[in-house]
């Protein structure tokens, strides 16, 4: 049973490039959100997808944008890049469109903005 | 605005000991609490939880307690064990609303 996966696992940037960041839920799953963990800190929400529509969006500027393709996997963008968005960007996927106490996580990408 | 706090960025505790890991939050909106563990290059997994109607659960060696009037959580672990290393989580929500707030995260090592 495949976990979550994100790919690449590892990414440098540099300023004002754009970054696509990929996701594959685990099988099953078709709610998918996205987290970013700056060093130090807890993963903080970025935006969650649900049938191929953002349902929630934490206080992350339009810089950041997803999307959620018909066989669940999912992207998040981020466009005209910072050197504050160098983090580890976390994707998690769930069941259902309501509640759901586990978030399976993945491993991560790691950005960093040169 | 930090909704999740884990004042403690740190903790040691001898292997066989009790390890407690304590978390406050300051929406008295959320209704449910979890807790969350992070080995190095993996992602975060769940580890137990507890809705705001109940002031304790039980998991094996891990317990989780609930102060509402206080807006405290806290994980205890017994006995610690140095598999436990790790860093760990608080994590909140309104069960209405989907999305889950974490806290900071405490890195706890467990000394053989």
């Amino acid at each position: 049973d495949a976990g979550v996966t994100q790919s690449p696992t590892h990414l440098i940037k540099t300023r004002g490039q754009q970054v696509t960041l990929r996701c594959s839920p685990k099988s099953g799953h078709d709610t998918v959100s996205w987290y970013q963990q700056a060093l130090g800190q807890g993963p903080q929400f970025i935006f969650q997808y649900y049938e191929e529509e953002e349902r929630q969006r934490g206080n992350f500027p339009d810089r950041f944008s997803g999307h959620q393709f018909p066989n669940y996997s999912s992207e998040l963008n981020v466009n005209a890049l910072l050197l504050g968005d160098s983090a580890l960007y976390l994707c998690a996927s769930s069941l259902g469109q309501g509640w759901n106490e586990k978030l399976f996580f993945g491993s991560g990408t790691q950005l960093s903005v040169l | 605005d930090q909704q999740v706090k884990q004042n403690s960025p740190s903790l040691s505790v001898q292997e066989g000991r009790i390890s407690i890991l304590n978390c406050d939050y300051t929406n008295s909106m959320f209704d449910y609490f979890l807790w969350y563990k992070k080995y190095p290059a993996e992602g975060p997994t769940f580890l137990i939880s507890i809705s705001s109607i109940k002031d304790k659960n039980e998991d094996g060696r891990f317990t989780v307690f609930l102060n509402k009037s206080a807006k405290h959580l806290s994980l205890h672990i017994v006995p610690s064990q140095p598999g436990d290393s790790a860093v760990y989580f608080c994590a909140a929500t309104q069960t209405s609303y989907d999305k889950v707030i974490f806290g900071p995260g405490t890195s706890l090592s467990v000394i053989p």
